[in-house]
C-alpha cells in the first residue's frame, strides 16, 4: 500500500529538549516536504526537499532543521524545541512538482510545555 | 507571493442539502489548484485537482471548475452526505520551484442529519 507514515504520532515534551519527528515514504517519491498546521492558519510549509542531499527553506523555517540522506526518509528535527511549537506537523511526497498530488502522513502533534 | 483565500467560518447544513464553499486565489503565471479534505484524525487527501484554466476537477460528486478570469475554484456538491463532514482545504501549487502548496485557512463542514 502507498503510504507515508510519521513518528510518533502524539508527542509531549519540554521547551529545550531536542526531538526528531520521522517521516518515511514507499512510492519511490523525488518530492518530500513538512508542513504545520495551526488554528486559523491552514498549513504552511516548513522545508522541502527534491531530491535526496537536496533541501531548502519553505515559508516557517525558523527553529527547525531536515535532513534527506535517503530518498524515502525526510525527518524533522527541532534541536530546542519552543512553546510557539506546538502545532500539528504532516510530512508530505509527491513524484514530481506543481500539478502532481502531494500525498500527506497522517499528523504528528506536538505539544511543547 | 501566491496565497488562497476561503470563506470564512464554518458550514454547517443539512443532510441532501447544496454544498459550495467559495475559493479565490492570487498567483502569477499558471499553477494547479487542489481541494484536500481532512476527516477527523487523518491527515489529508486529495480531492480533486484542475491544471489548467476552465478545467473541471471532479470527485465523489464534488466538482470545482479552474476560473482566471474571476481567479476562482469553488467547490460545490449537489447533495450532501453525513459522511461529507470533514475540513476542506484549497490550494494552489505553481509550476516551478519548491512544490509549495499554497492552502486556504480550511473550512469544517457539518452535515446534520
Amino acid at each position: 500500500e502507498a503510504q507515508v507514515t510519521q513518528n510518533p504520532r502524539y508527542l509531549i515534551t519540554v521547551t529545550g529538549k531536542k526531538l526528531t519527528v520521522t517521516c518515511s515514504q514507499n512510492m519511490n517519491h523525488e518530492y518530500m516536504s513538512w508542513y504545520r498546521q495551526d488554528p486559523g492558519l491552514g498549513l504552511r510549509q516548513i522545508y522541502y526537499s527534491m531530491n535526496v542531499e537536496v533541501t531548502d527553506k519553505g515559508d516557517v523555517p525558523e527553529g527547525y532543521k531536515v535532513s534527506r540522506k535517503e530518498k524515502r526518509n525526510f525527518p524533522l528535527i527541532l534541536e530546542s524545541p519552543s512553546p510557539n511549537q506546538t502545532s500539528l506537523y504532516f510530512c508530505a511526497s509527491s513524484a514530481l512538482a506543481g500539478a502532481h498530488e502531494q500525498y500527506f502522513g497522517p499528523g504528528t502533534r506536538l505539544t511543547v510545555t | 507571493g501566491d496565497s488562497v483565500t476561503q470563506m470564512e467560518g464554518p458550514v454547517t447544513l443539512s443532510e441532501e442539502a447544496f454544498l459550495t464553499i467559495n475559493c479565490t486565489y492570487t498567483a502569477t503565471g499558471y499553477p494547479s489548484l487542489f481541494w484536500y479534505v481532512q476527516y477527523p484524525g487523518e491527515g489529508l487527501q486529495l480531492l480533486l485537482k484542475a491544471t489548467k484554466a476552465d478545467d473541471k476537477g471532479s470527485n465523489k460528486g464534488f466538482e470545482a471548475t479552474y476560473r482566471k478570469e474571476t481567479t476562482s475554484f469553488h467547490l460545490e456538491k449537489g447533495s450532501v452526505q453525513v459522511s461529507d463532514s470533514a475540513v476542506y482545504f484549497c490550494a494552489l501549487s505553481a509550476p516551478y520551484g519548491n512544490n509549495r502548496l499554497a492552502f486556504g485557512k480550511g473550512n469544517q463542514v457539518v452535515v446534520i442529519p
